[in-house]
């Protein structure tokens, strides 16, 4: 596709079970972030990929988080043992490198709820 | 630490007016980028307008533009002649010589009919 697209936009899930949200990035893109928005917050960053490796891990919020991104293209978000504080909307972006090239891409985001 | 700080939580303007939206930041850099970034209801933000810092020129796009002021850190938004589809979360973001953006809070527009 010609956009940033991520899957699930919606997920509903129990307290304690995994989940995995998907990003897939503009074709090309080199550099791809997670962020992590709550209501009525700004945008937390999670991680950052540059190709295949992730220089920046340092927005995870615990080690129940983890990201892999495969082929320099699709990125996925794992959430293990789910709890009610990750619930928010989780936006992925990709750009061509990640320095001063400037435009971030983003995807709709996928909304996590956590019951 | 580079900060970036948004004032406003929300701000209402009418139809055909113009708003200014604030943004300050802090940082230490001589050089570096700072956006604006609007998310409307659909959630899928999308960059309205990019200054980058050596330039003394303000940017403009159409009906927006910017007024930056360096020595006060000082980075605002100005939409001229509002419309309905400018209702949305506006972002003031920041990027130095790394990867690293950092967004400010959001500012929630409202544009009154």
């Amino acid at each position: 596709g010609a956009g940033v697209s991520q899957s699930p936009s919606n997920k509903v899930t129990e307290k304690g079970k995994d989940v995995e949200l998907r990003c897939d990035p503009i074709s090309g893109h080199t550099a791809l972030y997670w962020y992590r928005q709550s209501l009525g917050q700004g945008l937390e960053f999670l991680i950052y990929f540059q190709g295949n490796s992730a220089p920046d891990k340092s927005g995870l919020p615990s080690d129940r988080f983890s990201a892999e991104r495969t082929g320099g293209s699709v990125s996925t978000l794992t959430i293990q043992r789910t709890q009610q504080e990750d619930s928010a909307v989780y936006l992925c972006a990709s750009s061509l490198e990640g320095r001063a090239s400037g435009e971030l891409f983003f995807g709709e985001g996928s909304r996590l709820t956590v019951l | 630490a580079q900060t970036v700080t948004q004032s406003q939580p929300e701000m209402s303007v009418q139809e055909a007016e113009t708003v200014t939206l604030s943004c300050t930041y802090d940082t230490s850099e001589s050089d570096y980028y700072l956006f604006w970034y609007k998310q409307p209801p659909s959630r899928q933000m999308i960059l309205v307008i990019r200054q980058e810092a050596y330039k003394q020129q303000n940017a403009t796009e159409n009906r927006f533009s910017v007024n930056f002021q360096k020595a006060a850190k000082s980075f605002s938004l100005k939409i001229s002649d509002s419309q309905l589809g400018d209702a949305a979360m506006y972002f003031c973001a920041y990027l130095s010589g790394t990867y690293k953006y950092i967004f400010g809070t959001g500012t929630r527009l409202k544009v009154l009919a």
